[in-house]
């Protein structure tokens, strides 16, 4: 079956840093994406979504770049703070199947550093 | 609060035990769902609400019983239990299931235990 990948399952970055999480996927059919964002001890939580239209989209200092070509995403996080700490997980929704359901990848840990 | 409230947040059961996971949103949504979540894997489709009816069993062992009695609440029944079974659980409600743009509002998760 088709998956959803993150290149680094952590990334640390000094508070104040932009921060770039990227993730790749494989299924040519996958029409819409969405970040999520989990926190110890939470479910995840809706960040900012995409669909396949566009290859830009920008949210509270966080953008979502979608370049279709080479069949990857990536979340940037402005001037990153404590609180933006968490497991980042891309997700796609591929309309090719009969039931539409969202595949998450693995998830990149973020840890930002004083 | 994500509108999604899931009890217990520990649950630690015996593999022959009887135990239920309950999940109730309050989106006004029509669409609720079971993942898993294991250490360091992919988030894990187990069963899709949609108005009540159940709409996707994602090869679920028997092991694992769903309810949704309305479109409020999910329920997840669970007998003779696997140590493998030990996970997060997660309840999601989205506005309708099967449509675009199916933004997933989740719960904090059942964090189970199996002995």
């Amino acid at each position: 079956g088709e998956s959803v990948g993150l290149h680094l399952p952590t990334l640390s970055v000094q508070e104040g840093d932009n921060s770039i999480i990227n993730c790749a996927y494989s299924n040519s059919a996958s029409d819409y994406f969405i970040w999520y964002k989990q926190e110890s001890g939470k479910g995840p939580q809706f960040i900012i979504d995409i669909r396949s239209n566009m290859d830009k989209r920008q949210g509270q200092r966080v953008t979502v770049l979608l370049n279709k070509t080479v069949k990857h995403l990536s979340l940037q996080i402005a001037a990153t703070q404590p609180g933006d700490s968490a497991v980042y997980f891309c997700a796609e929704n591929d309309s090719s199947g009969s039931a539409r359901q969202l595949t998450f990848g693995s998830g990149t840990q973020l840890t930002v550093l004083p | 609060e994500t509108g999604v409230t899931q009890t217990p947040r520990h649950l630690v059961m015996g593999m022959t035990n009887k135990k239920s996971l309950k999940c109730e949103q309050h989106l006004g949504h029509n669409a609720m769902y079971w993942y898993k979540q294991s250490a360091k894997k992919p988030l894990e489709l187990m069963f899709v609400y949609n108005f009540k009816e159940q709409t996707e069993n994602n090869s679920v062992p028997s092991r694992f019983s769903p309810e949704c009695p309305n479109s409020s609440h999910l329920f997840l029944h669970l007998h003779t239990l696997q140590p493998e079974d030990s996970a997060l659980y997660l309840c999601a409600s989205s506005q309708k299931a099967g449509t675009d743009n199916e933004k997933l509002f989740f719960g904090s998760g059942t964090q189970l235990s199996v002995l």
